[in-house]
């Protein structure tokens, strides 16, 4: 079975562009979530979108968003980017919700400049 | 509230010495535990889970871990570490529910000394 894909791998964008990543769960999964990495915050929680709803957020600004489509895939946007944007953004997948056993993708490496 | 405790930020061994990185959670039931790990640029892999019965739980890589309900830990191990187990680990608590969202900890580092 084919594990997360997350596209784009690297993205360098400027101050004040917007950004749209990608990603494709596990076959099956409907449950996908987002997660900022960066070394000073650790493993932050976006978002998570299940039935192509948005069923959980963390503590973000508008400025990103996500959705998910009928086939589970799932985008997230951040807009006007700032430096502090600068992650790896994870996408995880599990069957039915968050708090299960989650797969991740590798990641999207944004550097914001 | 929930959190996860990961006590060591760094960790070195020798390879081939045996390993412990401690996890400690705050949860109000008993909650699903997992161990995952993350090597440099990449996504966190699945180490191994615990959602209740045997409290000695085997994962993959020749990991095992220990759930200890009356210590709110979830200690992970192994006999023997190798030089490819030089990764990040992260403890997880999650819970079932729709509207739950996981926590985890900040992480161990681990290096291995040849």
């Amino acid at each position: 079975k084919a594990g997360v894909t997350q596209t784009p791998r690297y993205l360098i964008k400027t101050r004040g562009q917007q950004v749209t990543l990608s990603c494709s769960p596990i076959s099956g999964h409907r449950s996908v979530s987002w997660y900022q990495q960066t070394p000073g915050q650790g493993l932050q929680f976006l978002f998570e979108y299940f039935s192509e709803t948005q069923r959980n957020k963390g503590n973000f600004p508008g400025r990103f968003s996500g959705r998910q489509f009928s086939n589970s895939r799932s985008e997230m946007n951040v807009s006007t980017l700032e430096l502090g944007d600068s992650a790896l953004y994870l996408c995880a997948s599990s069957l039915w919700a968050p708090g299960d056993e989650q797969y991740f993708g590798p990641g999207t490496r944004l550097t914001v400049t | 509230a929930q959190s996860v405790t990961q006590p060591d930020i760094h960790i070195t061994v020798s390879e081939g010495a045996s390993l412990e990185l401690r996890c400690n959670y705050s949860y109000g039931a008993t909650p699903y535990l997992f161990w995952y790990v993350q090597s440099p640029g990449q996504g966190l892999q699945l180490l191994l889970k615990y959602f209740s019965g045997d409290t000695l739980v085997q994962g993959i890589k020749g990991f095992e871990a220990e759930f200890k309900r009356s210590q709110s830990s979830f200690n992970l191990r192994k006999p023997s570490v190798h030089w490819s187990d030089a990764a990040e680990y992260f403890c997880a608590v999650g819970a079932v529910g729709g509207s739950y969202i996981p926590t985890f900890g900040r992480g161990t580092s681990l290096i291995v000394h040849p």
